[in-house]
């Protein structure tokens, strides 16, 4: 059974504070690993991660990806409170033969709250 | 617009009662998929389909139901056989958009049973 797993579930911070959000999987087959913000409703995305070791940044956001170890990172410098959100990880799960569309599975989401 | 509209933005239903949730999609993406939400919670997806007049159980089927007649419509049935339908129901879609390939969700239905 395909699994992704977040930890932690929850972080409560004060602005200013630098978190990290854990992602590991387990798939039967893997095409990327994609991390996305949701605040309200749709989530909006923030990365997707395909190759081991290379670092992705946005701004205060960074993420990387361990292929090896089957994990990834999310990274959230000097927080504010607009970073309070559930941050959800998802891994692509390619069809059987690999050429179409297959299916996100996610992770429960870790729910950040960031204090002013 | 290119985009996703899912309606209603909420929904109340009596138990025993069906209801159908809109998906329209006019970013010509082949690929259209339902998840649920429960609060707190990562998504869970229910069905997806690759093309027109095809579609595939995910992980959390029962309950449901879908049909995909037309490339932009994809309509999840919550039926009566769901047992806990109360929850966040988001609808995406994956493809090329703006020069880029990725997955877009709409801004979801919450559907809350009384």
């Amino acid at each position: 059974e395909d699994k992704v797993v977040q930890s932690p579930l929850s972080l409560v911070v004060h602005e200013g504070d630098t978190v990290t959000l854990n992602c590991s999987y387990e798939v039967t087959n893997f095409r990327s690993l994609l991390w996305y913000k949701q605040e309200k409703k749709a989530p909006t995305f923030l990365f997707m991660l395909t190759s081991s070791g290379i670092e992705k940044k946005s701004g205060r956001l960074s993420s990387i990806l361990d292929k090896k170890e089957l994990f990834s990172i999310l990274n959230i410098t000097a927080t504010q409170t607009g970073d309070s959100a559930i941050y959800l990880c998802a891994v692509e799960i390619p069809r059987a033969g690999g050429t179409s569309y297959g299916k996100l599975t996610f992770g429960q989401g870790t729910i950040l709250t960031v204090h002013p | 617009d290119g985009g996703i509209t899912q309606s209603p933005k909420y929904l109340f239903r009596k138990e025993g009662q069906n209801v159908t949730l809109s998906c329209e999609q006019n970013l010509n993406h082949d690929a259209m998929y339902w998840y649920r939400q429960d609060p707190g919670q990562g998504l869970r997806l229910i069905y997806y389909s690759q093309i027109v007049n095809d579609f595939q159980k995910g992980d959390i089927a029962e309950g449901y139901s879908v049909s995909r007649e037309k490339k932009e419509s994809f309509p999840l049935t919550v039926t009566s056989a769901q047992k806990n339908p109360t929850a966040f129901y988001l609808c995406a879609t994956v493809g090329w958009t703006d020069g880029s390939e990725g997955y877009t969700f709409g801004s979801g239905t919450r559907l809350t049973v009384v």
